[in-house]
């Protein structure tokens, strides 16, 4: 089944310590998201990818980086300059831009 | 980033009862989505909409793109436990093509 998967579920990262999150797609879709979400909220957009090595930011991209170096890949690294990291972090991918997106299941990230 | 305007923020509803939840936006949109969150999962496309005056629907929900392109409501009939969740409606706009999310309609049913 075609479908979107991120790992891992839950992640602990320390003070001071990067955190990559893994989100790979076997949908074919040219186009792949990552969104923050903060308790009772809505989504936030943080960087976007519409094809292979190429990505733009999102709304709240400080603190984070990304690449896309294949198709099926958008992995997410939560630097140490992200003051706030602790969130759900949700993935999405589309097969063009103007169309419905689907989601990955989140990875939650707790700094202890 | 710009959000669309979702309510009501919250309902309490009976097991039954019929929901109507909807956005609206100052700006046009050209498609109008409607998602739903359980908790600690991705949100999941229930419908999509791509026309202006569009009616569709999915099982007990049914959802309507607005003739002016500003506006879109979702309505669930006959409320089951299982629908609990947040729901979110998101939109492309015509000047823009990143995807605007309302800030999401939470259901809970009454015991």
């Amino acid at each position: 089944d075609g479908g979107i998967t991120q790992s891992p579920k839950y992640l602990f990262r320390k003070e001071g310590q990067n955190v990559t999150l893994s989100c790979e797609q076997n949908l074919n879709h040219d186009a792949m998201y990552w969104y923050r979400q903060d308790p009772g909220q809505g989504l936030r957009l943080i960087y976007y990818s519409q094809i292979v090595n190429d990505f733009q930011k999102g709304d709240i991209a400080e603190g984070y980086s990304v690449s896309r170096e294949k198709k099926e890949s958008f992995p997410l690294t939560v630097t140490s300059a992200q003051k706030n990291p602790t969130a759900f972090y949700l993935c999405a991918s589309s097969i063009a831009v103007n169309y419905g997106y689907t989601f990955g299941s989140g990875t939650r990230l707790t700094v202890v | 980033g710009q959000q669309l305007n979702q309510s009501p923020q919250s309902m309490f509803i009976q097991e039954g009862e019929d929901v109507s939840m909807n956005c609206t936006s100052s700006s046009i949109f050209n498609t109008w989505l409607w998602y739903k969150q359980e908790p600690g999962e991705g949100p999941v496309l229930l419908i999509a909409l791509y026309k202006a005056g569009e009616l569709t629907s999915n099982g007990r929900l049914t959802a309507q793109f607005g003739i002016t392109r500003k506006d879109s409501f979702l309505n669930i009939s006959a409320s089951i436990p299982s629908d609990v969740g947040i729901y979110f409606c998101a939109g492309h706009r015509v000047s823009n093509y990143q995807l605007i999310w309302g800030a999401g309609t939470k259901l809970i049913i009454k015991p």
